[in-house]
């Protein structure tokens, strides 16, 4: 198992441009995050999953953010519209709601985007 | 919503030598967990340590300890025998063991570590 992987590590597009991301958490974790970190900030909380159930959503997440996790596994956020106020790294995160002291989250390298 | 203080932006150590990071958080709760993640430059954020607030007992990781004052709601990081591979931002975070699953981050505090 290689932990969480995040795609594209990278992403410059233009605003007003739709951007997508994924994110490929370790195998067995059935619980999934997504976090904005903009610079000199700590991660903020933008949406959870359950398997293929969003059970959280921040009041972060504006309707131009849309997750999915469709079959329980990799999880994509999409930006529609971008804006230059999206510019940040979004992390993913993931753990697992079976093994014992399941809070810990392990978290993926990110994705950073900057929209021009 | 919980609330996550660290209040140094930015600490060094001298390497071999110990170095606390502090941590404040704000919670009507009695049961949470408490997190201190390691995010080195350009690199992926990892667990360091963690503990519950049930247990009365400071976590210990190796060379690093946390000195949790659960009434005092302070949950400090004590690194010893600092090395340079420590140097990286440490983020302070909090989960309610009973309400959601979010985690809240604090600010981050900048470590460098002095050859």
């Amino acid at each position: 198992d290689t932990g969480v992987s995040q795609d594209p590590r990278h992403k410059i597009t233009k605003r007003g441009q739709n951007v997508t991301f994924r994110c490929d958490p370790i195998s067995e974790h059935n619980r999934l995050y997504w976090y904005r970190q903009t610079l000199g900030q700590g991660p903020e909380f933008l949406t959870y999953f359950q398997n293929e159930a969003q059970l959280e959503k921040s009041r972060l997440l504006s309707d131009r953010f849309s997750a999915e996790r469709p079959k329980g596994s990799f999880s994509t956020l999409e930006i529609q519209r971008t804006e230059q106020g999206d510019s940040a790294m979004y992390l993913c995160a993931s753990s697992s709601l079976l093994v014992p002291s399941t809070d810990t989250q392990y978290f993926g390298p990110g994705t950073r985007l900057t929209v021009l | 919503a919980q609330t996550v203080t660290q209040s140094q932006p930015e600490m060094s150590v001298q390497e071999a030598e110990t170095v606390t990071l502090s941590c404040t958080y704000d919670t009507s709760e009695s049961d949470y967990y408490l997190f201190w993640y390691k995010q080195p430059p350009s690199r992926q954020m990892i667990l360091v340590i963690r503990q519950e607030a049930y247990k009365q007992q400071n976590a210990t990781e190796n060379r690093f300890s946390v000195n949790f004052q659960k009434a005092a709601k302070s949950f400090s990081l004590k690194i010893s025998d600092s090395q340079l591979g420590d140097a990286a931002m440490y983020f302070c975070a909090y989960r309610s063991a009973l309400a959601g699953n979010q985690f809240y981050f604090g600010t981050g505090t900048s470590l460098t570590v002095i050859p």
